[in-house]
């Protein structure tokens, strides 16, 4: 079965970091470009990074650049997202999302981690 | 940065009735690169619609997507108890590579 499976959320303060994993099975995951897309709770969707295949391309909304590093282990069949900096803002679920070779869509989402910045 | 707009808000109709749901870009979208998501409560969006009308795969043929350039529909010819939920359009694009639309809430009247 195709599947993908994020962890690593949690509570954490202004200005701290966080690691989030997505865990895939089911598929070829080093064929795949990957992404991760948020959402504030009751809110709409926004897109946050995507990786290619190789992990040798990367791009990022104008709201995390700088701060968020996204990154995969193809031996591992394994993606992440290296939070820093965190702000209340970025409190949202997290979710991960592959890309199909060629194309440009994104044909599975995991069921998402959630992250809340507090104090 | 291209914006999507969707309307309406939230469409109330009833299971059997066909709904409509509009996405309008603020500029033109290349090569139809408009997808359509599901997303019920609690769970993770569902891939529906890509390249504009093309159904992915699993996705019952009463859904169908139309359009091109700004001006994008979703249509749901004959509504089933398990439509209910909100509804998101897609654009990829330069950067960011991926807008959304503030989503569709479709519910049971």
């Amino acid at each position: 079965e195709v599947q993908l499976l994020e962890s690593g959320g949690d509570l954490v303060q202004p200005g701290g970091s966080l690691r989030l994993s997505c865990a895939a099975s089911g598929f070829t995951f080093s064929s795949y470009a990957m992404c991760w897309v948020r959402q504030v709770p009751g809110k709409g969707l926004e897109w946050v990074s995507v990786i290619s295949g190789s992990g040798g391309s990367t791009n990022y909304a104008d709201s995390v650049k700088g701060r968020f590093t996204i990154s995969r282990d193809n031996s591992k069949n394994t993606l992440y997202l290296q939070m820093n900096s965190l702000r209340a803002e970025d409190t949202a679920v997290y979710y991960c999302a592959k890309r199909p070779p060629t194309s440009w869509y994104l044909d599975l989402w995991g069921r998402g981690t959630l992250v809340t910045v507090s104090s | 940065e291209i914006v999507l707009t969707q309307s309406p808000g939230t469409l109330s109709l009833s299971p059997g009735e066909r709904a409509t749901l509009s996405c309008r870009a603020s500029q033109s979208v290349s090569s139809s690169y408009l997808a359509w998501y599901q997303q019920k409560p609690g769970q993770a969006p569902r891939l529906l619609i890509y390249d504009a009308s093309s159904r992915a795969t699993g996705i019952p043929d009463r859904f169908s997507g139309s359009g091109s350039g700004t001006d994008f529909t979703l249509t749901i010819s004959r509504l089933e108890p398990e439509d209910f939920a909100v509804y998101y359009c897609q654009q990829y694009g330069s950067s960011p590579r991926y807008t959304f639309g503030q989503g569709t809430k479709l519910e049971i009247k």
